[in-house]
């Protein structure tokens, strides 16, 4: 089974400022099958990225995905108070599992 | 537009039997995977396992095989999960997701199941 890391824990970031976070995978996968959600409390996750680099219908253009082999990252230029939210990557090759979350709060 | 429609919450005792279901509307449900995620309280996503409606075919998890059963009845477009003796421990938030067409991500979630077990 393929573990996902996710780094940091939590960023603590104003509104306006650049989030990176990352995911690291225990062994090689295809980016094709790495992608990225969103979730509010309360509410289920969303599609933000899939294929590792493609934004979903509707994610806001100011979200890109990266990343190749074992490392891969999730970039928020210039955040909007909507994206204070907790991020999963999540591979789906011949096993799927999720990253543990990085949580986006206000600083 | 597609939807996935949970059952509503339940509230059980540990060694009941439960079942809870996930419906789909707005697409052809028979030619998409179906996944289920756990939320424990408070805690991270974890992939318990998929079925595929049009033949039925099942993906476990490891650490979830066995300890859950999954599947699908495509005449009513219907997804279930099911349990034969519930633990305090599976108090969770349960969701399905839709792997859709773009790289089988899962691209349309339903709104969740909350299950308590509780004496």
């Amino acid at each position: 089974e393929v573990l996902l890391t996710q780094s940091p824990g939590t960023l603590s970031l104003s509104p306006g400022e650049r989030a990176t976070l990352s995911c690291r995978a225990s062994r090689t996968i295809s980016a094709s099958y790495l992608s990225w959600y969103q979730q509010t409390p309360g509410q289920p996750p969303r599609l933000l990225i899939y294929g590792a680099s493609t934004r979903a219908a509707g994610t806001p253009d100011r979200f890109s995905g990266s990343g190749s082999g074992t490392d891969f990252t999730l970039t928020i230029t210039k955040l909007q108070p909507e994206d204070f939210a907790v991020y999963y990557c999540h591979q789906y090759g011949t096993s799927l599992t999720f990253g543990g979350g990085t949580k986006v709060q206000i600083k | 537009e597609v939807q996935l429609v949970q059952s509503g919450a339940e509230v059980k005792k540990p060694g009941e039997s439960l079942k809870i279901f996930c419906k789909g509307a707005g697409y052809s449900f028979s030619n998409y995977w179906i996944g289920w995620v756990r939320q424990m309280p408070g805690k991270g996503l974890e992939w318990m396992g998929s079925i595929y409606p049009g033949d039925s075919a099942i993906s476990y998890s490891p650490s979830f095989q066995g300890q859950v059963t999954i599947s699908a009845d495509k005449s009513i477009n219907a997804a279930f999960l099911q349990w034969s003796s519930l633990k305090a421990s599976d108090t969770a938030v349960y969701y399905c997701a839709r792997r859709g067409d773009a790289a089988m991500a899962l691209d349309y979630w339903g709104h969740g199941t909350q299950v308590t077990v509780s004496s």
